[in-house]
């Protein structure tokens, strides 16, 4: 069973501390996404990376950097947080290639003060 | 840009009617048209997919169609059940994938 973890589900900061998300999947597979998920807008990527040390900027990378040193953990990092960037993020991986299922962890809910 | 537009944002229907979701996308090149259901505290989970090459797939009580001519596809969800209620987002993906906006589905008992 695929499984994606989050390392938190809810997480509260102060405006300009720098926040670290965890994603790990145990299923080998290739791309690992982050998206934030807001009322309205729904899921929209961030980051993506297609293999270790390689990274893509989504469509709302500003504020936001990732790191991909392992093949099953992908990081979301907030150098600086801002209460606009409260939000859900979501994680996500899949095998390689375009077309294939994407497999989702719980989220994170992140509320900056 | 590429979009997906999804109607409607909220849906209630009776329990045991049929639900309809309706998606339509921009980029006429989109060959694969995933769906999503999320359910409350989880992350989003496939529950079916359709390729450019078939108008129609069905699994269960689930069914997606799909016209390439008018760029649109739409999820049928059958007998509906309280399980059913949920968030459904539909996708298109040609080289990166686009999510619809969402649709909150209520079953009412």
């Amino acid at each position: 069973d695929v499984k994606v973890t989050q390392s938190s589900r809810y997480l509260v900061k102060r405006t300009g501390e720098k926040v670290f998300l965890e994603c790990v999947q145990d299923m080998d597979h290739e791309n690992m996404f982050w998206y934030r998920q807001d009322p309205g807008l729904g899921l929209r990527l961030i980051y993506f990376s297609y293999d270790v040390k390689m990274k893509e900027k989504g469509d709302i990378p500003e504020g936001y950097s990732v790191s991909r040193e392992k093949k099953e953990r992908f990081s979301l990092i907030l150098e600086s947080a801002s209460t606009n960037q409260t939000s859900m993020y979501l994680c996500a991986s899949s095998t390689s290639g375009s077309y294939n299922e994407q497999f989702f962890g719980p989220g994170t809910r992140l509320t900056v003060l | 840009g590429e979009n997906v537009e999804q109607h409607p944002s909220t849906l209630s229907v009776q329990e045991g009617d049929s639900a309809v979701i309706k998606c339509t996308y921009s980029d006429s090149a989109s060959n694969y048209f995933p769906w999503y259901k999320q359910e409350l505290g989880k992350g989003p989970q496939l529950i079916i997919d359709i390729r450019s090459n078939v108008g129609e797939k069905k699994d269960q009580r689930i069914a997606v169609t799909l016209n390439k001519t008018a760029k649109h596809f739409s999820l049928h969800i059958t007998e509906t059940q309280p399980e059913d209620s949920a968030v459904y987002f539909c996708a298109a993906i040609h080289d990166k994938i686009i999510f619809g906006k969402g649709t909150r589905l209520h079953i009412l008992p």
